[in-house]
């Protein structure tokens, strides 16, 4: 019973193309984010959601739109995807969205873009 | 501007000995740091955290030591097990703001 599932695990398309990934916890938390890690294995937060409201927006085009059905899901939209946008996409949740709270991650989304 | 650095990309060390892994930061305002543990083809998980207002915070094998007038903290893993193996990520916070800004990590090879 995984505590944060994410799919697919692979995703492999082509330029130009809208995709989706799914997230999903089932720890009872309230907060969930995406990071992004690239080729350089940079780490990095995109989006942060506590109970289905957008906390946390960083610089990322608006071609990325997350979405939050309810509290124990949080999925990633893309559009148009551009090569750049290939990388490792991190769903995470943590109880409460504070500092000490750790987060707990999914396996990861590898998207690559051709 | 990379905020959290990890300056050895990886580290080999012997079943048995410590290992150190070392983490510098930029921003004074930091007051929050985590490591976590990455193996292959899985998420980054949760290994042991100090707030600013301590300098050791311990947890069975793991000891993290912050150094905050050289904005410099490190993680002693004793002894050093080959399951141990995994990238090591170091993480800083504001306190009450989770928005963690990682480093780019450290792989920890343990032989037997």
């Amino acid at each position: 019973d995984t505590a944060v599932s994410q799919t697919p695990k692979y995703l492999v398309t082509q330029m130009g193309n809208d995709k989706s990934i799914k997230c999903e916890q089932n720890l009872g938390h309230d907060t969930m984010y995406w990071y992004k890690q690239d080729s350089k294995k940079f780490l990095k937060i995109m989006f942060s959601y506590n109970n289905k409201e957008l906390i946390i927006n960083e610089t990322v085009p608006n071609r990325f739109s997350p979405k939050s059905p309810d509290k124990a899901h949080l999925n990633l939209h893309i559009n148009s995807l551009e090569l750049g946008d290939s990388a490792v996409y991190f769903c995470a949740s943590s109880q409460d969205g504070s500092s000490n709270s750790p987060l707990h991650f999914g396996n990861g989304t590898r998207l690559t873009v051709t | 501007d990379q905020q959290v650095k990890q300056n050895s990309p990886s580290l080999s060390v012997q079943e048995g000995r410590i290992s150190i892994l070392n983490c510098d930061y930029t921003n004074s305002m930091f007051d929050y740091f985590l490591w976590y543990k990455k193996y292959p083809a899985e998420g980054p998980t949760f290994l042991i955290s100090i707030s600013s207002i301590k300098d050791k915070n311990e947890d069975g094998r793991f000891t993290v030591f912050l150094n905050k007038s050289a904005k410099h903290l490190s993680l002693h893993i004793v002894p050093s097990q080959p399951g141990d193996s995994a990238v090591y990520f170091c993480a800083a916070a504001f306190t009450g703001f989770q928005k963690l800004v990682f480093g780019t990590g450290t792989r920890l090879l343990v032989s037997p």
